[in-house]
């Protein structure tokens, strides 16, 4: 069936210093939406940014993904993280009309 | 704007009690998910449901029941609650291959 594996459970950062945040996926379709939702402290996810173009970057407040498809990743970057990124990602998968699937998130740390 | 609201948003209960969560959406979205988060474990999908009548048993649906009696409105059953139940629920509504909206989430102990 259809999965996603974030590898990294926490990561923890100074200021200012780049992000990338991993997240595969595992499908038997050929072009599955990928998206990167958000979750700060004590609020319910939203979504980040989304895509379903290979190969295409994809940007929203600061960060960026891009999905490649020939290694099955959709990685989340951002040039220099700030106190306020500190939060819980949650890399999603969708290829059909019904439900998403979702990692077990990396929570991400940033400190000053 | 999208709108998903919970009901309770706290909530204690007994082992062996029945709990009934509520979900109302305003998005006028087909489909709505129930989820609970727990540490460790991320969003796990419970039930969820194409429209109104239907329901469809998600990755963890043992313990709970889902009924959509609307279009708006999506419940999560505990017939007999359990402390394993304990966790912080989420309720979401999507359309297609879209993103999910997700409420603000209701806390249940069961004690």
């Amino acid at each position: 069936g259809d999965s996603v594996t974030q590898t990294e459970g926490l990561v923890t950062l100074t200021e200012g210093l780049p992000v990338m945040l991993n997240c595969t996926y595992q499908t038997i379709y050929s072009n599955p939406f990928l998206f990167w939702y958000v979750q700060h402290l004590n609020e319910s996810p939203r979504l980040l940014l989304k895509s379903f173009t290979d190969n295409k970057r994809t940007e929203h407040q600061g960060f960026h993904a891009t999905l490649h498809k020939s290694s099955s990743s959709f990685h989340l970057q951002k040039s220099s993280a700030q106190l306020s990124d500190s939060a819980l990602y949650y890399c999603a998968l969708s290829e059909s009309n019904n439900r998403i699937f979702f990692g077990d998130g990396t929570q991400l740390v940033v400190k000053p | 704007e999208a709108a998903v609201t919970q009901s309770p948003r706290n909530k204690v209960a007994v082992t062996g009690g029945k709990v009934t969560l509520s979900c109302n959406q305003t998005n006028n979205h087909n489909n709505m998910y129930w989820y609970r988060q727990d540490t460790g474990h991320g969003l796990r999908l419970i039930h969820y449901s194409y429209g109104a009548g239907s329901t469809e048993k998600g990755d963890i649906p043992d313990g709970y029941k889902a009924s959509r009696p609307s279009q708006e409105n999506f419940s999560l059953i505990l017939e007999l609650a359990t402390p394993s139940q304990t966790s912080v629920y989420f309720c979401a509504s999507g359309e297609g291959l879209y993103e999910q909206y997700f409420g603000p989430g209701t806390r249940l102990t069961v004690l």
